[in-house]
């Protein structure tokens, strides 16, 4: 079965410092990767994916992922972080298409940004 | 379009009690899904329907959950009696391809309906 690590529960910033929250994840085959971010009040949102091909993605708000396949991880990054950041992240992994499957849903990451 | 609309956002019940959440997907989207997020815990998959049928009820704790979506439109999440550990965030997500979670037709989350068992 899929498991999803996240490393950092809780992490306080300062605006303008540089963001990276850890992602492991354990699965024997190809999956996809997935942040989410929940903001205070609202729904989960898709922040960005990796499905194949560059390992460097790029999602909104100018968060970044890179998938290291040898490393299981799937690490999110931003360089300079917002008040607005302030939110729960949350790393997720699905095996790839071929049927139904399920998305498997790492703690989540509270990100506290200070202005 | 509409997103995924759960009610109530919040439900105060006394272990023992009913308690019945509601999720409304995107109109069109066939498949619904059901998490839930015990506090400090991750979100955890509890079901998923296409249509009105059940497709996978693997994550469902117990007997003491039945959810439903008759007509394939909304669906009900019933927790009858609730317990203290019931406690948690339910989350709802509705996508039309079951298989590209995460594409422009992949899951939408509802807001999720915070539960308290007192």
């Amino acid at each position: 079965a899929q498991s999803v690590s996240q490393h950092n529960h809780h992490v306080i910033l300062s605006e303008a410092a540089s963001l990276e929250l850890g992602c492991n994840y354990s699965y024997g085959g190809t999956v996809n990767l997935f942040w989410y971010v929940q903001y205070p009040g609202q729904h989960l949102q898709l922040l960005l994916k990796y499905f194949s091909g560059d390992p460097l993605v790029k999602g909104i708000k100018g968060f970044e992922a890179e998938f290291i396949k040898s490393k299981f991880s799937f690490n999110l990054r931003k360089p300079s972080v917002q008040w607005s950041d302030t939110a729960e992240y949350f790393c997720a992994v699905k095996p790839p298409a071929g049927g139904y499957q399920k998305v498997t849903f790492g703690i989540g990451t509270k990100l506290q940004v200070i202005p | 379009e509409a997103g995924v609309t759960q009610f109530p956002s919040h439900s105060v019940i006394e272990k023992g009690q009913t308690v019945t959440l509601r999720c409304d997907p995107i109109s069109g989207h066939d498949n619904l899904y059901w998490y839930r997020r015990v506090m400090g815990k991750e979100i955890k998959f509890l079901l998923h329907f296409v249509k009105e049928s059940k497709q996978d009820e693997s994550g469902m704790p117990n007997n003491r959950f039945l959810a439903e979506r008759t007509g394939g439109t909304y669906s009900t999440l019933k927790v009858q009696p609730a317990e203290l550990e019931d406690s948690g965030v339910y989350f709802c997500a509705s996508s039309r391809n079951p298989v590209n979670a995460g594409t422009a037709y992949g899951y939408t989350f509802g807001s999720g309906t915070r539960l308290t068992v007192v």
